[in-house]
């Protein structure tokens, strides 16, 4: 059954860096998505992209990030200067379309020391 | 800006005993998802309600939609411990693209 696959699973940061999050979508959907859950808490939506441009971001989804779809396989989310507070597990997802579920991937794990 | 409140936020309950978790949103949309997380894990898709009266089951699950009153349920029926997991409503808030806003998601813990 086709899925969602992110890399890495985790990753571990300083303060101050660039991470790059990747992504791989299921092949024939259209609509892709990136989502944060800090821990223990609620899945919260960062942007949405579809046609090779930013459908919808949220407040959280300032100038720090960035959402590429470099290869026409690849989604990633790119968080230029982390902070501490950027600590989360972050969920790509996709979909056929507007009207269907989301799928997610299994999250990557970005800690910022 | 839409909020989605979910009721219970933890629940404990026996194996076989049924019961219905709640979720309300503050502003009109048709498109409600059911989420359920393992801990650790990521969302898996277990139900989208599309209209009004719209009413879906599977296996022990059942959710249902009232656009009007803005108020989805998820009714557990016997309860299984399988079923113990973190279940979370999200309602799309634009149009085109989505953008769910996902409510706190409740804790369910079932008990042989």
């Amino acid at each position: 059954e086709p899925e969602v696959t992110q890399t890495p699973s985790h990753q571990v940061t300083q303060m101050g860096q660039e991470v790059i999050l990747r992504c791989v979508p299921i092949s024939n959907h259209l609509y892709f998505y990136w989502y944060r859950q800090i821990l223990g808490q609620k899945v919260e939506f960062l942007v949405s992209f579809y046609n090779n441009e930013i459908s919808e971001k949220s407040e959280i989804f300032d100038d720090q990030f960035s959402v590429e779809r470099p290869d026409g396989s690849n989604f990633t989310l790119k968080i230029r200067s982390t902070k501490l507070e950027d600590s989360a597990m972050y969920f790509c997802a996709s979909g056929r379309d507007s009207n269907t579920e989301a799928f997610f991937g299994q999250g990557t794990r970005l800690t910022v020391v | 800006e839409l909020k989605v409140e979910q009721n219970p936020l933890f629940l404990s309950m026996q194996e076989g005993k049924n019961y219905t978790i709640y979720c309300n949103y503050s502003t009109t949309s048709d498109r409600l998802y059911w989420y359920r997380q393992d801990p650790g894990k990521s969302l898996e898709s277990l139900f989208v309600l599309l209209s009004n009266g719209a009413v879906k089951q599977e296996g022990r699950l059942m959710a249902s939609l009232d656009t009007k009153a803005r108020l989805s349920t998820l009714h557990i029926t016997a309860a299984v411990h399988d079923l113990s997991a973190t279940y979370f409503c999200a309602v799309d808030s634009a149009e085109g693209a989505q953008k769910l806003v996902f409510g706190q998601g409740t804790r369910l813990t079932i008990n042989p």
